[in-house]
């Protein structure tokens, strides 16, 4: 069954460098999202795409945050200058168009700031 | 407000029971759908279950059902059967209207299935 893959599966960096996580959506899916959860929080909606622009966000996703569709394939997060409170589990995830179409997760990046 | 409430931080089940986790939601749209999700303890978020507003019948998906009761606003996921792998955070999300493609989340139920 095709399915979202994450790389890294954990990422550990220092506070104020950058971080670009990846994702691998699944391939016949035209929305992309990701989604962020802090260690014994609920998971929490950060931004969605599609046709190559972000269609969505929420008011986590400030000017720190980018994403990008740099090839056919991949899906990226940039967290620029990262900070201690960005230290979560960050999950990509995609779908089919319509409003009833699930949305299929990755197994998460686990981002450790130091 | 759109907000998802799961009262029930942590259930527990005996293998071959059924279990009920609590799901209610709030949203002033008339058009929106339920997602019930699974969290293992490796941490990936696997889909169960969904809902829609407008759907007349409770879903199903093997195990899984879906209790709906629209005027009360609540999705309440019934596993049948459970299985001692069925023990995981269980995630109930909204899309709270149609026009919008982010998911709200509830906080979540602990189950744990014990023999």
């Amino acid at each position: 069954e095709p399915e979202v893959t994450q790389t890294p599966s954990h990422q550990v960096t220092q506070m104020g460098q950058e971080v670009i996580l990846r994702c691998v959506p699944i391939s016949n899916h035209l929305y992309f999202y990701w989604y962020r959860q802090i260690l014994g929080q609920k998971v929490e909606f950060l931004v969605s795409f599609y046709n190559n622009e972000i269609s969505e966000k929420s008011e986590i996703f400030d000017d720190q945050f980018s994403v990008e569709r740099p090839d056919g394939s991949n899906f990226t997060l940039k967290i620029r200058s990262t900070k201690l409170e960005d230290s979560a589990m960050y999950f990509c995830a995609s779908s089919e168009p319509g409003g009833n179409q699930p949305q299929h997760f990755g197994d998460g990046t686990r981002l450790s700031i130091l | 407000a759109q907000k998802i409430t799961q009262t029930q931080p942590g259930m527990f089940v005996q293998e071959k029971e059924a279990v009920t986790l609590d799901c209610t939601y709030d949203t002033s749209d008339p058009s929106y759908g339920l997602f019930w999700y699974k969290q293992p303890s490796s941490g990936e978020m696997i889909f169960l279950i969904y809902q829609g507003s407008y759907d007349q019948q409770n879903a199903t998906e093997g195990r899984y059902s879906l209790n709906f009761q629209k005027a009360r606003k609540s999705a309440n996921l019934v596993i049948s059967a459970s299985q001692l792998g069925d023990s995981a955070m269980y995630f109930c999300a909204m899309r709270p209207h149609y026009n919008t493609d982010k998911l709200i989340f509830g906080t979540g139920t602990r189950l744990q299935v014990f023999p």
